[in-house]
């Protein structure tokens, strides 16, 4: 069955660059989930997209933007690369905001910033 | 993560039975999930409660009591394989999904 796709699987930028972040729901899901997970610890949510509209925001920073578009895909842009940005990015799926189906997750994208 | 707690790590044996507790408080829920992660993958779906009482799936099972705000995952047959963290979340009044820090559950031969 087709899952989640992101993109780059790793990624190494250094401070004050910036990277873009791919995520592919799983076909007929509408509705797209994107987390952050440092080092030994927990998911921490950055913001969500139902039907390409914003549908909740956690802990994204200001230098992070997204946006899902007309295929369902959604992009994470961050700009001005901390050290503190390193981290794994996941990116999950569902059909509808409740996510009755649960939120399926992508193998997610390493990002080192040195 | 905020307001949901779980053991830091646990230890069993091979073929044993173990348990992982977790505790949430808050004012709006929708839900309660246990995921499994590998270090360095991305958590799997285990369960999904939203109603009391106790959901089995093969060897791992899944209970709730809202009443109480807890939760545990019992994981039967312990295989090696089963060495991960077990994260447990609930989706808040928004859907929003609030995560526990992560059980890390070590088996042993």
């Amino acid at each position: 069955a087709a899952g989640v796709i992101q993109s780059p699987r790793h990624l190494i930028k250094e401070k004050r660059e910036t990277a873009t972040l791919k995520c592919y729901p799983i076909p007929r899901h509408d509705t797209v989930y994107w987390y952050q997970q440092g080092p030994g610890q927990d998911p921490q949510f950055l913001i969500s997209f139902y039907e390409k509209m914003q549908s909740d925001k956690g802990s994204i920073p200001d230098r992070f933007s997204a946006q899902q578009f007309s295929d369902y895909h959604s992009e994470l842009n961050m700009s001005s690369l901390e050290l503190g940005d390193s981290a794994l990015y996941f990116c999950a799926s569902s059909f509808g905001l409740a996510g009755a189906d649960t939120q399926y997750f992508g193998p997610g994208t390493r990002l080192t910033v040195l | 993560g905020q307001n949901i707690d779980q053991p830091t790590e646990m230890t069993a044996t091979e073929g044993a039975i173990v348990q992982i507790n977790c505790t949430y408080q808050t004012s709006g829920f929708n839900g309660l999930f246990w995921y499994q992660q590998h270090a360095g993958e991305a958590p799997t779906f285990l369960s999904y409660n939203v109603l009391d009482g106790l959901e089995e799936k093969g060897r791992f099972s899944s209970f709730l009591s809202r009443s109480k705000g807890y939760s545990y995952l019992l994981l039967k047959e312990l295989q090696m394989k089963d060495s991960a963290s077990y994260l447990c979340a609930y989706f808040d009044s928004n859907y929003q999904l609030i995560w526990g820090a992560g059980t890390k559950l070590i088996i042993k031969p």
